[in-house]
């Protein structure tokens, strides 16, 4: 079956720090999102993005935050100078179309120190 | 904007007995309902969708959810839980047209022998 994936699994890094972490979605789907989870706490949607473009963002996703797909298989976020309170689980979806259900990936584990 | 509420931050249950896991939303409109399963140290993996139709789905593992308008209530059941069924559990609703998902802030689920 197919799924999403997503590296690395865990990051470490040090504030001010630029990150960029990967996905890989399902490869028929056409939208992306990029969802982060702060230990403890609910899911929140970040960003979607959709023929290329971003079609929805969250108030979280500021300019210190940037997503690319970069040729027909990744999805990437970029955080570019990482803050302490950016420590979070970073989740990845994607589906087929906005009228189906979203898969999520394994999750990228980001500390900032 | 849409939101959920899951009431019980922890259910406690013992091994064969019934679960009712409660989920309830705000939106105008009839959204699209989904219950996600993240078990520790795992990403999120779909157990159900409500779209439209009947108003009892099937998931997998055993598990349903019975979509009521008029409470404005999508609540997870299984008949006799698992130990393995020990995860934390996510009710998320979506709005057609508006593609991000909003999720509840989650109920933890510990299965006692």
């Amino acid at each position: 079956e197919p799924e999403v994936t997503q590296t690395p699994s865990h990051q470490v890094t040090q504030m001010g720090q630029e990150v960029i972490l990967r996905c890989v979605p399902i490869s028929n789907h056409l939208y992306f999102y990029w969802y982060r989870q702060i230990l403890g706490q609910k899911v929140e949607f970040l960003v979607s993005f959709y023929n290329n473009e971003i079609s929805e963002k969250s108030e979280i996703f500021d300019d210190q935050f940037s997503v690319e797909r970069p040729d027909g298989s990744n999805f990437t976020l970029k955080i570019r100078s990482t803050k302490l309170e950016d420590s979070a689980m970073y989740f990845c979806a994607s589906t087929r179309g906005v009228s189906y259900e979203q898969y999520f990936g394994p999750g990228t584990r980001l500390t900032v120190t | 904007a849409q939101s959920v509420t899951q009431p019980d931050i922890h259910i406690t249950v013992s091994e064969g007995a019934s679960l009712e896991l409660r989920c309830n939303y705000s939106y105008g409109a009839t959204p699209y309902l989904f219950w996600y399963v993240q078990s520790p140290g795992q990403g999120l993996q779909l157990l159900l969708k409500y779209f439209s139709g009947d108003t009892l789905v099937q998931g997998i593992k055993g598990f349903e959810a019975e979509f009521k308008r008029s409470q404005s209530s999508f609540n997870l059941r299984k008949p006799s839980v698992h130990w393995s069924d020990a995860a934390e559990y996510f009710c998320a609703v979506g709005v057609d047209g508006n593609e991000k998902l909003t999720f509840g802030t989650g109920t933890r689920l510990t299965i006692i022998p």
